[in-house]
């Protein structure tokens, strides 16, 4: 099945710094790569994703990119605010697309 | 229009009981799936349901998780016998096509305690 691994697992940045968090796949034929957002309490929230057909996709400071070549996704998070505080998963689906496998989490804290 | 809904959002139960939890997906969401996470970790997943195909249950820990989705809509997980490990927050989550082609909306959870 699909392997997803997520790093780092903790992001300490400060206020305006960018952060980036980087994740691997295993399989070759995933076409979806999603990232959400769980503040603390909170639901996970899906803020992006990306699917193989393009290489980049930004949305205000947020962004991903994806190289297949690699099976590696990034999330990228520009002038970080202190709102940005949260545990950001990464997930793929296997090749048949029946359900996502989410990486381990990366708890990311914005200090002011 | 209405997220995804899950009652109780807290049950507290002694070891050794069972519990039942409810998930209501958006209308209209062929695919219904159900996670755990314990405190300060990610989103292990338990079952995943498809419209009429038999469900994937290769994420339930023990024979002690079962889940059922009446009518293609509603879903419960069921836990048996409980036992402390059990305690976590239960998340459900829905999508409108297969989630290698959409996005899952989640629910907000239950927060089981087994004492």
């Amino acid at each position: 099945g699909e392997n997803v691994e997520q790093h780092p697992s903790t992001l300490s940045v400060q206020e305006g710094d960018s952060a980036v968090i980087k994740c691997t796949y295993s399989d070759s034929a995933s076409n979806y790569f999603p990232w959400y957002k769980q503040e603390l309490g909170k639901r996970p929230q899906l803020i992006i994703d990306i699917r193989s057909n393009v290489g980049e996709k930004k949305d205000q400071r947020i962004a991903v990119t994806l190289n297949k070549t690699a099976k590696h996704f990034s999330l990228h998070i520009t002038e970080t605010q202190p709102e940005d505080s949260a545990v950001y998963f990464c997930a793929a689906p296997k090749a048949a697309g029946n359900k996502l496998t989410f990486g381990g989490g990366t708890r990311v804290l914005v200090k002011p | 229009g209405a997220g995804v809904s899950q009652s109780p959002s807290n049950k507290v139960t002694e070891k050794g009981k069972d519990v039942e939890l409810r998930c209501d997906p958006i209308s209209g969401h062929t695919a219904l799936y159900w996670y755990r996470q314990s405190l300060g970790q990610g989103l292990e997943f338990l079952i995943y349901f498809q419209g009429n195909s038999a469900p994937d249950k290769s994420g339930l820990p023990s024979d002690r998780f079962s889940a059922e989705r009446t009518g293609g809509s509603v879903s419960t997980l069921t836990i048996q016998r409980t036992q402390q490990e059990d305690s976590a927050v239960y998340l459900c989550a829905s999508s409108l096509v297969l989630a290698g082609d959409g996005t899952q909306y989640f629910g907000p959870g239950t927060r089981l305690t087994v004492l």
